[in-house]
């Protein structure tokens, strides 16, 4: 069993559309990122959550520790958001890292 | 300012040939990380440098696989006796300090596509 359950896999949207990416997680963490990678291959790392939410620009992050839970919200979506999001988990010892295998979204014009 | 850079971008090699490849991290960053990704694989973390010192060596795929860091900057990750299922993108990232619960967000180089003929 995957310790990082991503959904969907495979997304397309709308330009416009309200999009969410969600991350579930079965062992205990220090913290999870989401990293955005590019049809080219770059990877950018867009957050790093420990609790709450965050926000960056159109990108929202929200978390449950609790329910071991992430949610990647995206709003009015643009192509330039075409890309693959992957949940990663960070453990509380030894820096061990485990990754889901990401969601492919494409938004249409 | 400068990013992370990696060296070299592509390298092609023949099976059983050894390779180093390189990884400058952002200055003042003192964590550096390596991962993989294989051809239509998700991303895999290798190793993580605090200062010169990997905490974590468990993820290295095999004794083949060897990484060091000096000066607390350049690192390389060495493949000996390279196999095919070695092909790969390896992946560099930085950040500035400690592990990542301590709200340090890691910056990624280009990566290295490796291919092992």
């Amino acid at each position: 069993k995957n310790e990082v359950e991503q959904s969907p896999q495979n997304l397309t949207a709308q330009e416009g559309e309200f999009i969410t990416i969600n991350c579930s997680y079965s062992v205990g963490i220090s913290a999870l990122h989401w990293l955005q990678q590019h049809p080219g291959g770059g990877i950018v790392s867009l957050f790093m959550l420990s609790s709450g939410k965050k926000k960056h620009g159109r990108l929202i992050a929200t978390i449950n520790i609790q329910e071991k839970h992430s949610s990647l919200h995206i709003t009015a979506s643009h192509p330039r958001d075409s890309a693959v999001y992957i949940c990663v988990i960070s453990r509380p010892t030894g820096n061990q890292f485990y990754f889901g295998t990401g969601t492919s979204l494409t938004v249409i014009p | 300012g400068a990013g992370v850079s990696q060296s070299p971008s592509n390298k092609v090699t023949e099976k059983g040939k050894d390779v180093e490849l390189r990884c400058d991290p952002i200055s003042g960053h003192t964590a550096l990380y390596w991962y993989r990704q294989s051809l239509g694989q998700g991303l895999e973390f290798l190793i993580y440098f605090q200062g010169n010192s990997a905490p974590d060596k468990s993820g290295l795929p095999s004794d083949r696989f060897s990484a060091e860091r000096t000066g607390g900057s350049v690192s390389t990750l060495t493949i000996q006796r390279t196999q095919q299922e070695d092909s790969a993108v390896y992946l560099c990232a930085s950040s500035l300090a400690g592990s990542v619960d301590r709200g340090y967000e890691q910056y990624f180089g280009p990566g290295t596509r490796l291919t092992v003929t």
